[in-house]
């Protein structure tokens, strides 16, 4: 299947620990995103990579660290997890040179601090 | 700073009424403008998106609308099915930007 995939799809963890969230794309897209969406279901970016280089870093905290080793490839990792940090995040993948733009969007995964 | 509403926040419609979802946002200046479905529990599929040259696309029963010079679109869902409850998400990307702008959604219930 050609799709954005994202593992783990749950995450429970206590406060204090350092996490990370895998996403992989094999659409062939040049351009991956992080998204968060809060409890009242409101959708926000983080950040973007184009071709492995950091794009948009949307006033996010030091402890989120985006990593693309390649330009399939973007995982989030999270250090010191704190309460609010409780929400689904989103990995999505675009096509941007020469393509329509068009954000294919992952399952998503639910991270819960205890 | 682009700000996205879409109205209404939530519709329950009997099995087979046509109905229009809407969406607005502040900053004509889009690239193109994506509507979503997003089912409880479950990721965004992309319904249909609309490049900023483009009025509208079309797909199954599915037809969205895009006014840009006035900052509209509009989601019409012909002869709704139980199937299609779910939450509806208009998202506009910016010219210049790789981001997109979600609005909060209008969670649709078609009953049966």
């Amino acid at each position: 299947d050609t799709a954005v995939s994202q593992t783990p799809k749950y995450l429970v963890t206590q406060m204090g620990n350092d996490k990370s969230i895998k996403c992989e794309q094999n659409l062939g897209h040049d351009t991956m995103y992080w998204y968060k969406q809060d409890s009242k279901k409101f959708l926000k970016i983080m950040f973007s990579y184009n071709n492995k280089e950091l794009i948009i870093n949307e006033t996010v905290p030091n402890r989120f660290s985006p990593k693309s080793p390649d330009k399939a490839h973007l995982n989030l990792h999270i250090n010191s997890l704190e309460l609010g940090d409780s929400a689904v995040y989103f990995c999505a993948s675009s096509q941007d040179i020469g393509g329509s733009r068009e954000q294919f969007f992952g399952p998503g995964t639910r991270l819960t601090v205890l | 700073k682009q700000e996205v509403t879409q109205i209404p926040a939530a519709l329950s419609v009997p099995e087979g009424e046509n109905l229009v979802l809407n969406c607005s946002f502040t900053d004509s200046a889009i690239y193109n403008l994506q509507w979503f479905r997003q089912d409880p529990g479950k990721g965004l599929t992309s319904l249909l998106l609309i490049q900023s040259s483009q009025r509208e696309q079309t797909s199954g029963r599915l037809n969205a609308s895009l006014d840009k010079s006035s900052g509209r679109s509009t989601l019409y869902i012909a002869a709704s099915q139980p199937g299609d409850s779910a939450t509806y998400l208009c998202a506009v990307r910016q010219g210049g930007s790789e981001k997109l702008v979600f609005g909060k959604g209008t969670k649709l219930t078609v009953n049966p």
